[in-house]
């Protein structure tokens, strides 16, 4: 199965600063279509999971533009700009390249 | 709007099974492969399987062959998932999922599954 490890366990974050949130896969998610097929979700607390972005950098309908996604092959990043309290919550990113489809470990983000 | 209303918390005896309900409205519950989603404190989030509602088609995650299974009833537009043969490590809050190949676009709410005696 493909690994997906994050960084860091969590982050606190002044409202109105910037964040960001790694993650790193065991296997490019490259596929020979030229697709990557690396998402991200955020599970607010005591909520499911929402879609934030997919295939590295596509923001989800309704997604505040204040998510961005980067990265290639093997490393990506999300970043949060001012953070908002709504922010708040567990990220998660996933891949999408095999299955069993496999989910990072999940990065804290709080306020300070 | 899309959405999946899943049951209600179930607690139930090891050894036994459970079937867990998603029942979708605002699109056409064809058109769209169902995913089953397991998490739990200890191991984060794990994805169990996928369906095929129109087809009946599934995938399933190796490591729930056997504990899990997943059919649907085109006529509710609903999706089920059995689970067998339970034991403690069964526990956990599981979610439905629309979407597949590169992503989950609308989750349940979640129902918490605890396995007692």
């Amino acid at each position: 199965d493909i690994m997906m490890t994050q960084s860091p366990l969590s982050v606190a974050v002044t409202p109105g600063e910037s964040a960001s949130i790694s993650c790193r896969s065991s296997k490019s998610l490259l596929h020979s279509n030229g697709i990557t097929y690396l998402s991200w979700y955020l599970q607010r607390p005591e909520k499911s999971p929402q879609l934030l972005i997919y295939q590295i950098s596509n923001l989800a309908s309704g997604v505040s533009g204040r998510f961005s996604g980067s990265g290639s092959g093997t490393d990506f990043t999300l970043k949060i700009s001012r953070v908002e309290t709504e922010d708040v919550g567990i990220y998660y990113c996933v891949q999408f390249l095999e299955v069993p489809w496999t989910f990072g470990g999940g990065t804290k983000l709080e306020l300070k | 709007q899309v959405q999946l209303q899943q049951s209600g918390a179930e607690l139930v005896k090891p050894g036994t099974s459970v079937k867990l309900s998603c029942k979708a409205s605002g699109y056409t519950f064809t058109s769209n492969h169902m995913n089953w989603i397991k998490q739990t404190t200890g191991q984060g989030l794990e994805w169990i399987g996928i369906i095929n509602p129109g087809s009946g088609g599934t995938s399933y995650n190796v490591k729930f062959k056997g504990k899990a299974t997943l059919t649907v009833d085109k006529s509710s537009s609903t999706a089920f998932m059995q689970l067998s043969s339970l034991t403690p490590e069964d526990s956990a809050v599981y979610y439905c999922a629309r979407g597949g190949s590169s992503l989950f676009d609308y989750w349940g709410q979640g129902v918490m599954v605890t396995v007692s005696s």
